[in-house]
């Protein structure tokens, strides 16, 4: 297993574009979410998803989109970059058996908006 | 507001000695609390966690201590060892299973060899 792959692993992009941040699972774990992680604040929710079709916000969706066409893969939209969006972006899932459940991390995208 | 935190930014610690890593919150519908190990370049990893019913969990050399009165819960490593150096995020949720898992500012422990 490959457990959750991020791509891409480094990304620079100008105020105003737009990229997709990619994730994918081969654990076939319903539950999938983004975090980003600013120095000072810990790790914030973006926005998760608990299966195909379905999405939510988290703690900090603004300027995000996302969409969940497949179990596997759940790509994280910047519509249109800010310079408050550079940060490290962490995709993570976990499965939904027993009551211990954990989340699987990605190892990341760092991001930077000049 | 940060709902969890971890006031220690850094910790050293010798070899072998014991490390302890504390983390409150504030949120009373927290029930569910978790310890991530993180290095450098990579995701956190899951280390260990309690639910509020119990006020100790223990795995090998690590054990969670929760106190819900007063809302704190601490990692204690015993004994510790170089490669346990890296970032230490506490984590809490109102359940188990719930969608939102509010993470802590982490503290980052250093083992002297």
């Amino acid at each position: 297993n490959a457990g959750v792959t991020q791509t891409p692993k480094f990304q620079v992009l100008k105020t105003g574009q737009s990229m997709t941040l990619q994730c994918a699972q081969d654990m076939n774990h319903e539950y999938m979410s983004w975090y980003r992680q600013d120095p000072g604040m810990g790790l914030r929710l973006i926005h998760y998803s608990v299966g195909a079709g379905i999405t939510d916000q988290g703690e900090v969706p603004n300027g995000y989109n996302v969409s969940r066409s497949t179990t596997e893969d759940f790509p994280l939209r910047l519509l249109s970059a800010a310079p408050s969006q550079t940060s490290v972006y962490f995709c993570a899932s976990r499965g939904t058996s027993g009551y211990t459940d954990t989340q699987y991390f990605g190892p990341g995208t760092r991001l930077t908006v000049l | 507001d940060q709902q969890v935190k971890q006031n220690s930014p850094s910790l050293s610690v010798q070899e072998g000695r014991i490390s302890i890593l504390n983390c409150d919150y504030t949120n009373s519908m927290f029930d569910y609390f978790l310890w991530y190990k993180k290095y450098p370049a990579e995701g956190p990893t899951f280390l260990i966690s309690i639910s509020s019913i119990k006020d100790k969990n223990e795995d090998g050399r690590f054990t969670v201590f929760l106190n819900k009165s007063a809302k704190h819960l601490s990692l204690h490593i015993v004994p510790s060892q170089p490669g346990d150096s890296a970032v230490y995020f506490c984590a809490a949720s109102e359940a188990s299973g719930a969608n939102n898992l509010f993470f802590g500012t982490g503290t980052r422990l250093t083992v002297i060899p």
